[in-house]
C-alpha cells in the first residue's frame, strides 16, 4: 500500500490555465505539507496543515490555494499558471506537534508551456 | 535566518569508495538534523537523523554525527554501491516547529 500518494504524476499545461494536484495519505497522520522542488533540486516548503487547519503558509503567491477536506487529504489548486510554476511538487505527512519523520509522496512534475 | 548548506555536486565515485557529503547549518538554538535521500523518480525518504549534540544517526551503512561546535552534520559511508546513486538532502528542524529547512541537495553517482 502506498503511504503518501499524489495524482497526477505528470501534468503538462498551458500558461494561464488552472490545475489541481491531489494528495492522500493512509498513515493516519494529522499533519500534511506541500513542498516545491525547482529545476536545481532546491526544496522549499509551501504550506502545512494540521487537522485541516493551515499552520504554515510561506511566501507563496495567492494563486496557490491548498485545501484540506479531511486529515488524510491535502490538495493544491493553482490558478493562472505561469512558466515559473514549472517544478516538482511533493506532498508529505507526519504525526503530531512536534512532528516526527515526514513521509513524502512520489511527486507531481508540473510543466507549464 | 536558519539555513543549511551542502557541498556542491554532482559527486561521482567508483563503487566501494569512501563517501563524505558535507553539511553545515546556521541556526539560533539547537535544531534536529536530518539526511533525506531521493532516488531517481521517487519522493524523499528519511535516511537518518540526530536530535542533539554528539548524537550519531546511522542507517544502511551511512552515518552522520551532530557536531555542535562546528555546526555540521556530514554524511559518510565507508563503501558505496551503485544503488546509492541518488540526491541527498541535509535538513534541520527546530523542536516544536513544523517546518523542515532543506539544503540544496547533492547528486551522487556511483560508477561500477
Amino acid at each position: 500500500d502506498t503511504a503518501v500518494s499524489q495524482t497526477p504524476k505528470y501534468l503538462v499545461t498551458q500558461m494561464g490555465n488552472d490545475k489541481s494536484i491531489k494528495c492522500e495519505q493512509n498513515l493516519g497522520h494529522d499533519t500534511m505539507y506541500w513542498y516545491k522542488q525547482d529545476s536545481k533540486k532546491f526544496l522549499k516548503i509551501m504550506f502545512s496543515y494540521n487537522n485541516k487547519e493551515l499552520i504554515i503558509n510561506e511566501t507563496v503567491p495567492n494563486r496557490f490555494s491548498p485545501k484540506s477536506p479531511d486529515k488524510a487529504h491535502l490538495n493544491l489548486h493553482i490558478n493562472s499558471l505561469e512558466l515559473g510554476d514549472s517544478a516538482v511538487y511533493f506532498c508529505a505527512s507526519s504525526q503530531g506537534i512536534p512532528q516526527e519523520t515526514q513521509y513524502f509522496g512520489p511527486g507531481t512534475r508540473l510543466l507549464v508551456l | 535566518g536558519d539555513s543549511v548548506t551542502q557541498m556542491e555536486g554532482p559527486v561521482t565515485l567508483s563503487e566501494e569508495a569512501f563517501l563524505t557529503i558535507n553539511c553545515t547549518y546556521t541556526a539560533t538554538g539547537y535544531p534536529s538534523l536530518f539526511w533525506y535521500v531521493q532516488y531517481p523518480g521517487e519522493g524523499l525518504q528519511l535516511l537518518l537523523k540526530a536530535t542533539k549534540a554528539d548524537d550519531k544517526g546511522s542507517n544502511k551503512g551511512f552515518e552522520a554525527t551532530y557536531r555542535k561546535e562546528t555546526t555540521s552534520f556530514h554524511l559518510e559511508k565507508g563503501s558505496v554501491q551503485v544503488s546509492d546513486s541518488a540526491v541527498y538532502f541535509c535538513a534541520l528542524r527546530f523542536q516544536g516547529a513544523q517546518k523542515l529547512v532543506f539544503g540544496q541537495g547533492t547528486r551522487l553517482t556511483i560508477n561500477p
